[in-house]
Parts: structure tokens; sequence; C-alpha cells
């Protein structure tokens, strides 16, 4: 089945450390972007790209940085700048990166910095 | 970048039909209408998108009246597996998905 695998399911990671995610899609899409769910919420679009090698910076960027090195992978590293990074991070790719282009999910990761 | 507002919550007994509206008043011209449906600790998933006039899949329906001001969302017969926070975002006019707001959405909540 195609789709979008995040991995880990739970992260915890210790104050000043970097993490990273990872999202890799099977779907052939061009597009994949990173958001970022606080409690009760909505997304927040943190980075997206459009085609690999490319990513540009989405709505709330600082402390985050990306890689598209591969069409199928996507990603997220977690930087200590990154003030408040406790989060549901979730990854999705698109066909294209047009509004006509839904959006296909992968099922997040949680991650927990003390 | 078209601005939506939608109920914080609503509720529905099993079986009713279930209807969300989602105001969206300076829509542009290009903007397609989408929602999406998120179960907890899970990623959202598309259920359905509309330009105009009405739109429906096995899962749903979509009304989007003439001046595309607003548009609502039918959710025929919900039972309690409907239970989940629905997003309806608009496109911003240079046709960029990238662009795409998720706001609170609508919290349903269903109950026999």
């Amino acid at each position: 089945d195609g789709g979008i695998t995040q991995s880990p399911k739970y992260l915890f990671r210790k104050e000043g450390q970097n993490v990273t995610l990872s999202c890799e899609q099977n779907l052939n899409h061009d597009a994949m972007y990173w958001y970022r769910q606080d409690p009760g919420q909505g997304l927040r679009l943190i980075y997206y790209s459009q085609i690999v090698n490319d990513f540009q910076k989405g709505d709330i960027a600082e402390g985050y940085s990306v890689s598209r090195e591969k069409k199928e992978s996507f990603p997220l590293t977690v930087t200590s700048a990154q003030k408040n990074p406790t989060a549901f991070y979730l990854c999705a790719s698109s066909v294209w990166t047009g509004q006509d282009s839904p959006l296909i999910f992968g099922n997040g990761t949680r991650l927990t910095v003390t | 970048l078209a601005k939506t507002t939608q109920p914080i919550s609503m509720d529905s007994y099993e079986g009713q039909e279930v209807n969300i509206t989602c105001s969206h008043n300076n829509i542009a011209t290009n903007d397609y209408i989408t929602w999406y449906q998120q179960f907890p600790s899970q990623g959202p998933r598309f259920i359905i998108q509309g330009y105009k006039t009405k739109v429906t899949n096995e899962v749903a329906s979509l009304f989007i009246p003439a001046d595309r001001k607003s548009s609502t969302l039918s959710l025929p017969r919900v039972s309690l597996s409907d239970t989940a926070v629905y997003y309806c975002l608009v496109g911003d006019d240079t046709g960029t998905a990238s662009k795409l707001t998720f706001g609170t959405g609508t919290r349903l909540q269903v109950t026999l």
C-alpha cells in the first residue's frame, strides 16, 4: 500500500539536543510538507518542498531545518534553537503544490522535550 | 489569503445528518474549498474538495452557493466513528497548496 511513513511515533529528547524526524513516502509525489500541531490547535506549516533539492520556509520555520535529497524522503531536524519543540509533528505529501492536489498525511511523531 | 470561520464544536446523535458550515468571505476567484477530517493522534484525511455548486463522493457532500462566500460539508447518517475534527481550507490565489492554512476546525461529537 502506498502512503506516508513517519517514525518514530513517540520521541523523547533532552533540552539542548537536536533531533531528526523521519518522513518517507512511496506515492511518487513531488511535494512534501511538515506541519506542527499543538494541543487543541490547527496545523501550522514549518517547511515544504516542491521538488528534490528544493525547499521553502513555511510560517514557523525558525528553529527547524530540512533536506530533500531524495524524492521519497523529507526529514525534519528540530534544533536546540526551537524554543518550544514539544508538539505533534505531521508530514504530508501531494502530487504537486497546487491547491487542487489533496494532501496525504502520515500518522505523526509526538515529540517531547524535557 | 482567504480566511475561514467554522463553528468550534457540534454535537449529533448517531444516524442523523450533520451539516458543518464554513465562512470564507474573501475567497478568491481561483480558490478551491477543501475539507479534511482528523482523528486524535492521527494525521488529517482528505474528505472532499469543490469549486462551485455541489460535489458528492462516497463519504460526504459539499454545497457551495453561487457567491462562494461559504460552503457546507454534509455528512449523511453519522456514526460514532465520525467523531473527529473537521477542517475547512481555502487556498490562496496563487494556487499554491503550500499556503493552505488549517484553522482550529470543528470538533464533531457523535453520541448514541
